[in-house]
């Protein structure tokens, strides 16, 4: 049972425009939700995290939205830049733990010149 | 500074082999946890290590599994008997302080490359 989903694999945008990835969670306890990217090769790098008294956090390019009540937060990226091609990972924390993070499948973005 | 590092990098191995994955976390982060990605999946908690001491185990899949941390730093992931569905990228990763509730830097966790698995 899959508590944080992804459900779109990939994502093309041209450079420049607004990227925006989603997420669904169906665990109403998670509390912090976190955005990893990842590089081929490489680890999950943090991006940018809500907490879930929050509605909205904004770090530069980057800006994630929670929606408690319909269990959906996204990732905004604007503009988008080739170097954000990337797969990006939802994860989730709480539920009764403080230290597991629960992940999603990820979305691969490929933003286009 | 140094981030996490993980050894090998690569690691294939017959199935019925023992392997052994290490993980050296960031200087000074007290917590340590092992995760792992299967082809196509998000990846999956195994382990969490606070200090020496792992809380919480349930996420190893089988009794094959184990890990320990010496030192509040190093820690390897040993598989026993090593079988094909064991292939997937174990990741490690390290956070600053105590594990807790809500939302605080410190909790940030920091992973490494990664190693991947493969049993032939």
């Amino acid at each position: 049972d899959q508590q944080v989903k992804q459900n779109s694999p990939s994502l093309s945008v041209q450079e420049g425009r607004i990227s925006i990835l989603n997420c669904d969670y169906t665990n109403s306890m998670f509390d912090y939700f976190l955005w990893y990217k990842k590089y081929p090769a490489e680890g999950p790098t943090f991006l940018i995290s809500i907490s879930s008294i929050k509605d909205k956090n904004e770090d530069g390019r980057f800006t994630v939205f929670l929606n408690k009540s319909a269990k959906h937060l996204s990732l905004h990226i604007v503009p988008s830049q080739p170097g954000d091609s990337a797969v990006y990972f939802c994860a989730a924390k709480g539920g009764g733990s403080n230290y597991k993070l629960t992940f999603g499948k990820g979305t691969l973005l490929t933003v286009n010149p | 500074g140094a981030g996490v590092s993980q050894s090998p990098s690569n690691k294939v191995t017959e199935k019925g082999k023992d392997v052994e994955l290490r993980c050296d976390p960031i200087s000074g982060h007290t917590a340590l946890y092992w995760y792992r990605q299967s082809l196509g999946q998000g990846l999956e908690f195994l382990i969490y290590f606070q200090g020496n001491s792992a809380p919480d185990k349930s996420g190893l899949p089988s009794d094959r599994f184990s890990a320990e941390r010496t030192g509040g730093s190093v820690s390897t992931l040993t598989i026993q008997r090593t079988q094909q569905e064991d292939s997937a990228v174990y990741l490690c990763a390290s956070s600053l302080a105590k594990a807790s509730g809500g939302a605080h830097r410190s909790d940030i966790q920091y992973f490494g490359a990664g190693t991947r698995l493969s049993v032939l």
